[in-house]
């Protein structure tokens, strides 16, 4: 079974720039989410999706970070402008739907912001 | 909110030498508990999980940990460890309906010395 695969791997930008990171989660599994790990930290959720709706994004700063999942599959994390403290690894996971089912994360996305 | 607190930010150990990571959560209800290994440059590998009964859970690699409802803790332990265990350990706790989220702790990174 294939694992959450993200691309890119690597991305360095100024700041203000903009980006885009994707994700295309585990065959079958509804729930998708995508954290933010800042250097030294635990990884922190900034949205979950069911399917192409959105359950939280209580944390996700929405004047500059936008997310979709159209298509209730593959999703896109979009930041724009970016600013220095942007600078972090974004994980996408993923899971099946199920109360206590493993929530399994990509090798994540890590964003350098100069 | 739930929250989790990992008592030791660095633990160096020797090789062949037992090793316990603690873990410490706040909640007055039910959870799930989780121990993550993230190695470098990667994402999260999970260890182990205790969803209810037996509250000493096995796990990947000839780890364990053990939940304990008074303390409200759930450290992980391993009788002896490998120069190959070097990683980042992540606590988390499951949060929301269904137990859909998870609230990391700040990770302890574990070092083998040889």
């Amino acid at each position: 079974e294939a694992g959450v695969a993200q691309s890119p791997r690597y991305k360095i930008i100024e700041k203000r720039q903009s980006v885009a990171f994707w994700c295309n989660p585990i065959s079958g599994h509804a729930t998708l989410y995508w954290y933010q790990q800042i250097l030294g930290q635990g990884p922190k959720l900034l949205i979950q999706f069911q399917n192409n709706g959105v359950v939280d994004d209580s944390q996700l700063p929405k004047d500059r970070f936008s997310a979709e999942r159209l298509k209730g599959v593959d999703s896109t994390l979009k930041i724009q402008p970016a600013k220095l403290e942007d600078s972090a690894v974004y994980l996408c996971a993923s899971r099946r739907q199920g109360a206590g089912n493993t929530i399994y994360f990509g090798e994540g996305s890590w964003l350098t912001v100069v | 909110a739930q929250s989790v607190t990992q008592l030791d930010s660095q633990v160096p150990v020797f090789e062949e030498a037992p090793v316990e990571l603690r873990c410490n959560y706040s909640s007055s209800v039910s959870v799930y508990l989780f121990w993550y290994v993230q190695y470098p440059n990667q994402g999260l590998q999970l260890l182990l999980k205790y969803l209810s009964g037996s509250t000493l859970v096995k796990g990947i690699n000839g780890f364990e940990a053990e939940f304990n409802k008074s303390q409200t803790s759930f450290h992980l332990r391993k009788p002896s460890v490998h120069i190959s265990d070097t990683a980042e350990y992540f606590c988390a706790v499951s949060e929301g309906e269904g137990a859909q989220k998870l609230v990391f702790g700040q990770g302890t990174r574990l070092t083998i010395n040889p």
